[in-house]
């Protein structure tokens, strides 16, 4: 099983300010098969990043997906208030899919 | 519009069976494959398996295995999670999602969207 390791567990940042986030996998995922999620509180998780850098449909240009190998980062250009949530990454490149345990970004 | 909507929240003793919900609506229901994910308490997220409702093909997460049935009514594009015996520890948010990517040589691949608004399970004597 791939273990997937996101840094750091919380973030605090005040709006307009940049957030990088990152997600370390335990062994390397085939083809950068790798996706982002933001969970707002109270909802369901909203798929922000596919294969590690394509934005999803209707997906603000301010988030960005970055990375191979091992190491894949998530950044959320010029923070806005609403961007408060909990950030997973998730790999698809082996047959047990698998989360990360979670960003949470704080808004100042 | 792509739609995941789920059954309603439900409390039950240990011991007890359950099964819930997921109705897809403005897509081929039958050409994607549909996931389940739990969410405990304050927790993240843990896969547990994914269905093909055009014939019933199913993965589960090595950790769910024999825990859970997921299954399909297609003629209602509906998938459902259920369980024989609910244990305290079953207590959490349950959530489908249509699985996007790939399927290559028997191999799946790929990612969750949209996302159902959720089950919440709670199991309690």
């Amino acid at each position: 099983e791939i273990v997937l390791t996101q840094s750091p567990g919380t973030l605090s940042l005040s709006p307009g300010e940049r957030a990088t986030l990152s997600c370390r996998a335990s062994q390397s995922v085939s083809n950068s098969y790798l996706a982002w999620y933001q969970q707002k509180p109270g909802q369901a998780p909203r798929l922000l990043i596919y294969g590690a850098s394509s934005r999803a449909t209707g997906i603000p240009d301010r988030f960005s997906g970055s990375g191979s190998g091992t190491d894949f980062t998530l950044t959320i250009s010029r923070l806005e208030p609403e961007d408060l949530a909990v950030y997973y990454c998730q790999q698809y490149g082996s047959s047990a899919y698998t989360f990360g345990q979670g960003t949470k970004l704080e808004i100042k | 519009e792509v739609q995941l909507v789920q059954s309603g929240a439900e409390v039950k003793k240990p011991g007890e069976s359950l099964k819930i919900s997921c109705k897809a609506s403005g897509y081929s229901f039958t050409s994607y494959w549909v996931g389940w994910v739990r969410q405990m308490p304050g927790k993240g997220l843990e896969w547990m398996g994914v269905i093909y409702p055009d014939d019933s093909d199913t993965r589960y997460s090595p950790s769910f295995q024999g825990q859970v049935t997921i299954s399909v009514d297609k003629s209602i594009s509906t998938a459902y999670l259920q369980w024989s015996s609910l244990k305290a520890s079953d207590t959490a948010m349950y959530y489908c999602a249509r699985h996007v990517g790939y399927y290559v040589s028997g191999r799946l691949s790929g990612w969750f969207d949209p996302w159902g608004q959720g089950t919440l399970v709670t199991v309690s004597s």
